[in-house]
């Protein structure tokens, strides 16, 4: 099956400072790669998701690449905000049922 | 509210006994997934429906495991016989076909003590 590892666990970076996170996964396979935020003890959020025909795409401060031969794809956040705050999760997977990864938890000091 | 909806939202319970957990998708989704999620990690995928029909299980759902979507809406997880090692937050989510974005209930949390 699939497996997904992402990094950093934890990042700490100052408002307005950008913000990456990295995450690799092994299954060749799988075309549909999810980002999801997760705040304090609410539900996860699709922030931007990005299919395997596309190697790039951006939503404003958020932008996601993705790389199919080195089976690797990041999250990148521009001027980050306090509110930006979150554990975010990676995800991979085909017939769009995802693997997750183990999340990072984003704390931006203001 | 438009979301999806789970209920409850928390659940404590002993050690061998039954615990049944419900979600209602967003009206007109077609897919529902169950999802569990411990401290510290992603969600981990457990099944999804296809209107009524369950297409694929995890095997991480064991046979103390089960789910259920009778009429295509909302859908049931039914935990037998509950150990410990259950306790997690149980998560659902829909969506409106297999390529469109999966939309997270509120998740019921289960303490089994």
């Amino acid at each position: 099956g699939e497996n997904v590892e992402q990094h950093p666990s934890t990042l700490s970076v100052q408002e307005g400072d950008s913000a990456v996170i990295k995450c690799t996964y092994s299954d060749s396979a799988s075309n549909y790669f999810p980002w999801y935020k997760q705040e304090l003890g609410k539900r996860p959020q699709l922030i931007i998701d990005i299919r395997s025909n596309v190697g790039e795409k951006k939503d404003q401060r958020i932008a996601v690449t993705l790389n199919k031969t080195a089976k690797h794809f990041s999250l990148h956040i521009t001027e980050t905000q306090p509110e930006d705050s979150a554990v975010y999760f990676c995800a991979a997977g085909g017939s769009y049922i995802p693997t997750f990864g183990r999340g990072t938890s984003l704390i931006v000091h203001p | 509210d438009t979301g999806v909806s789970q209920d409850p939202r928390h659940k404590i319970t002993k050690r061998g006994q039954n615990v049944t957990f419900r979600c209602d998708p967003i009206s007109e989704h077609n897919r529902l997934y169950w999802y569990r999620q411990t401290l510290g990690q992603g969600p981990e995928f457990l099944t999804y429906f296809q209107n009524e029909a369950q297409l694929e299980k995890s095997r991480l759902l064991s046979d103390r495991f089960s789910a259920e979507r009778p009429k295509g809406s909302f859908s049931t997880l039914e935990i037998q016989r509950t150990e410990q090692g259950d306790s997690a937050m149980y998560l659902c989510a829909s969506s409106l076909t297999e390529r469109d974005t999966q939309y997270f209930g509120p998740g019921t949390r289960l303490t089994v003590l």
